[in-house]
């Protein structure tokens, strides 16, 4: 069975910190993607990456930084973590040559930011 | 991008079908329709696509109106397990660089 596994499912950091969020997937899929989900706002698009050391922006990446050392493992980073940041963010994945044709997602991490 | 419109919310009884329409009026004649599903505390997951004719997969129908500008999700037979925000997706092509734009779906309830 096809997995996409996020490192947290829950997590609270201040203001200020430095925060990692680690996607994996064992799919063996080039594109990974990096949303956030807010009530009213649906779902966002932060970065994708379509191969290792690949990133692409999204529609608000500002904030945010990503790393795709290995094809497996996609990270997102926020440098210093502020209260707005606070959201579910769902990681996904999904194999070439479509975008978004059947993305597989993780089961999300909520992230709070005091 | 060209944009979807769905309902907010819909109700149906358990084990009936259910029929969750999308209007997307802008659709060009490249655009696929695509539908993701999420269930409460899960990321979405990926339920049918289509470009012009009807589809059938294991979870759904995708019925897609002759001049493209609406479609219907079917789900055939509707349980429990199908409580879950339905979300109706255009993406331009198929190539890796499309983005996908989620709405706000429409909330299905299933009534015992």
């Amino acid at each position: 069975d096809v997995k996409v596994t996020q490192s947290s499912r829950y997590l609270v950091k201040r203001t200020g910190e430095k925060v990692f969020l680690e996607c994996v997937q064992d799919m063996d899929h080039e594109n990974m993607f990096w949303y956030r989900q807010d009530p009213g706002l649906g779902l966002r698009l932060i970065y994708f990456s379509y191969d290792v050391k690949m990133k692409e922006k999204g529609d608000i990446p500002e904030g945010y930084s990503v790393s795709r050392e290995k094809k497996e493992r996609f990270s997102l980073i926020l440098e210093s973590a502020s209260t707005n940041q606070t959201s579910m963010y769902l990681c996904a994945s999904s194999s070439p040559p479509t975008g978004i044709y059947e993305q597989y997602f993780g089961p999300g991490t909520r992230l709070t930011v005091t | 991008d060209a944009k979807t419109t769905q309902p907010n919310s819909m109700e149906s009884n358990e084990e009936e079908p259910v029929h969750l329409p999308c209007n997307h009026s802008t659709i060009s004649g490249t655009d696929y329709i695509h539908w993701y599903r999420q269930l409460p505390s899960q990321g979405p997951e990926y339920v049918i696509h289509g470009l012009t004719s009807n589809v059938n997969n294991r979870m759904a129908s995708l019925a897609i109106a002759e001049d493209r500008k609406s479609s219907t999700l079917i789900l055939h037979r509707a349980t429990l397990r199908d409580a879950a925000v339905y979300y109706c997706i255009l993406s331009r092509t198929m190539n890796r660089d499309d983005k996908i734009i989620f709405g706000k779906g429409t909330r299905l309830h299933i009534l015992p």
